[in-house]
């Protein structure tokens, strides 16, 4: 079976800071996709940016870009310019390429300081 | 597009008691799944469904649990006798999954509905 771990369960940044949210993840799959989701406290969970093992081009997505490194089955999320909005809670999680379930880690909890 | 929604946002009920949740997806979304979310975790998988047929349910899903979606459209999810370790964020997501290509589709997720059994 398929696990994510999230092995930050905090962290912080200034405003207009950079931050590093790390991710790594098991499986014994070739093709599958990653995902980022942030939810704001109260608030619904949104996508804030995917990625295909296939592609070995990093996702961006604005101010979000990912570093995948599929060898070492790591997945990170780099957040630039961070902004009060940012402040969530931060999902990575895993979906085989053909399966329909999204495993996702524990989380990352991110505050952000002005 | 109006988004995923769900129904209630918030429910309190007694130990033994059923509850029902439902869930709105996207109109044009032909899958709807459910997750449950407890307090510092991140959400894991109960089952979903390709329009109106459940094709997958998580060994979380005990017998006490049921979910339909009778017309393809809104899921229900009822809790029966409902413990205190059912409480929990429920949430939905729908996607939009294409006959003809491969499962590329990203899961849109509502706001949960929270459950707290006394």
């Amino acid at each position: 079976a398929q696990t994510v771990t999230q092995s930050q369960p905090e962290m912080s940044v200034q405003e207009a800071e950079t931050v590093t949210l790390s991710c790594t993840y098991d499986t014994s799959e070739s093709d599958y996709y990653l995902f980022w989701y942030k939810q704001p406290p109260s608030r619904q969970m949104i996508l804030v940016i995917r990625q295909e093992a296939y592609k070995q081009q990093n996702a961006t997505e604005n101010r979000f870009s990912v570093n995948f490194q599929k060898a070492a089955k790591s997945f990170s999320l780099k957040i630039s310019d961070s902004q009060l909005g940012d402040a969530a809670m931060y999902f990575c999680a895993y979906r085989s390429a053909d399966g329909n379930k999204l495993v996702f880690g524990a989380g990352t909890i991110l505050r952000v300081k002005s | 597009d109006t988004g995923v929604s769900q129904d209630p946002r918030h429910k309190i009920t007694k130990r033994g008691q059923n509850v029902t949740f439902r869930c709105d997806p996207i109109s044009e979304h032909n899958r709807l799944y459910w997750y449950r979310q407890t307090l510092g975790q991140g959400p894991e998988f109960l089952t979903y469904f390709q329009n109106e047929a459940q094709l997958e349910k998580s060994r979380l899903l005990s017998d006490r649990f049921s979910a339909e979606r009778p017309k393809g459209s809104f899921s229900t999810l009822e809790i029966q006798r409902t413990e205190q370790g059912d409480s929990a964020m429920y949430l939905c997501a729908s996607s939009l999954v294409s006959l003809t290509g491969g499962i590329q589709e990203t899961q849109y997720f509502g706001p949960g509905t929270r459950l707290l059994v006394l």
